[in-house]
Parts: structure tokens; C-alpha cells; sequence
């Protein structure tokens, strides 16, 4: 059963930084990879998506990057912004067609 | 633009009570999804859509009902609430299938059993 981690849980920064949020699965065989954002009292924001056969995707300011040998992605925020305070969670799929797995995600704060 | 759109955005229930939380889109997506997350957690799959008439069971469907009578419309139902219903539910849709391509939420639904 696919597992997928988080760490850490929470994270606060200046603003200006640039940071690393990262994302663990126990199962390598995976099918693709998602970033969401989450804002309080908000649902989910699809940021990137990364297929198995790709190491990275870009989306302005943010990189997600993908080693399933090793069981990890990284979601690579540059010069950060009070406006990217969230909840970041990862989440993958084993097949195409099987549901999602999340992780509990980490909790950014970009402090002015 | 409205995307997915959930109703209520809160509701407190009674142990016993039923209702139904209901998911609109309007994308002419045919995949569906109903979610719920609990403090600190990630989401779980509660039951999910196909396609109009064709529903199936997630992760934890266990006191949980839908319908899918519709494209745009995928209603969950609550029969008999419990205390450890207590959550946000997100409904979600996408173009392409199950794990595949980009889901879109909506903002949820608190709900709170006492």
C-alpha cells in the first residue's frame, strides 16, 4: 500500500527565500505525481502535475521535481511571497485509473 | 467561471440525522469525486464517478451514499450521522480519468456531528 509523507509539517520563512518542500512514497511504481496548494477554509488548486516519465515540471516561480528511484519529489519555490502562505500536499496515483494517495502536507508561512 | 460549486459550506448535525451535501459542475467533466479530510490528514476517497449512472466506492464509503443522475451533479449523502463523520468534504471533477490528469475542487463542506 502506497504511503506518502510529508516533512516537515510546517514551515516559515522570510519572505524573499527560496525553499524546499518535500514529498516521500514508499512505492516507486507510480503513474504520475500531483502538487496541490490549499488555503484555509478553501479547497485544493492543482499547481503541477508530473508523469512518471518526467523529472520536472515548471510553473513560474515554482519546479517540481521527480526521483522515483528514490521515492521523492521536491516542489522548489523561488523568491518567496507572503501570497504563497498555504498547505502544500503532494499526492500519487499507482495506475492510470486508481484513486489518489495524499500526503498530510506541509503548512508554509512566508512571514513580510 | 464557477468551476465546482458545493452546498452547504457548513452544517451541524445531531447523531441520527441525515442529509445530503451537494456537488455541482460545471465543466462537462464526466469523473467526479467526493473527498473528505480530517485535521492534519490528507484526503480520502470517500466514492467517485465515471460517469452519469455509474458510480463506485473509494477508500472509505462505509455510512456514505451517492447518485449520479446527471453529468454535472453528484450528491453525497449521509445516512444515520456519527461522530467520526465529523469533517470537511471536497468535491472534485476532472476531464480525464481516475488518477490521470488535473482534478478541481470545490471549497468544501464542514460538517460537524454532535
Amino acid at each position: 500500500k502506497q504511503e506518502v509523507t510529508q516533512i516537515p509539517a510546517a514551515l516559515s520563512v522570510p519572505e524573499g527565500e527560496n525553499l524546499v518542500l518535500n514529498c516521500s512514497f514508499t512505492d516507486s511504481a507510480i503513474y504520475n505525481l500531483q502538487w496541490f496548494r490549499q488555503d484555509p477554509g478553501k479547497g485544493l488548486t492543482s499547481l503541477l502535475l508530473i508523469q512518471s516519465s518526467q523529472r520536472e515540471q515548471t510553473s513560474g516561480r515554482l519546479n517540481a521535481s521527480l526521483d522515483k528511484s528514490s521515492g521523492r519529489s521536491t516542489l522548489y519555490i523561488a523568491a518567496s511571497q507572503p501570497g504563497d502562505s498555504a498547505t502544500y500536499l503532494c499526492a500519487t496515483s499507482q495506475t492510470s485509473g486508481s484513486r489518489l494517495t495524499f500526503g498530510e502536507g506541509t503548512q508554509l508561512t512566508v512571514n513580510p | 467561471n464557477a468551476g465546482v460549486t458545493q452546498t452547504p459550506k457548513f452544517r451541524i448535525l445531531k447523531i441520527g440525522q441525515s442529509m445530503t451535501l451537494q456537488c455541482a459542475q460545471d465543466m462537462n467533466h464526466n469523473y467526479m469525486y467526493w473527498y473528505r479530510q480530517d485535521p492534519g490528514m490528507g484526503l480520502k476517497l470517500i466514492y467517485y464517478s465515471v460517469g452519469a449512472g455509474i458510480t463506485d466506492k473509494g477508500e472509505v464509503p462505509n455510512g456514505y451514499n451517492v447518485s449520479r443522475s446527471t453529468t454535472e451533479d453528484f450528491p453525497l449523502r449521509l445516512e444515520l450521522a456519527a461522530p467520526s463523520q465529523t469533517s470537511v468534504y471536497f468535491c472534485a471533477s476532472s476531464f480525464q480519468g481516475l488518477g490521470t490528469g488535473e482534478l478541481f475542487f470545490g471549497e468544501g463542506s464542514r460538517l460537524t456531528v454532535l
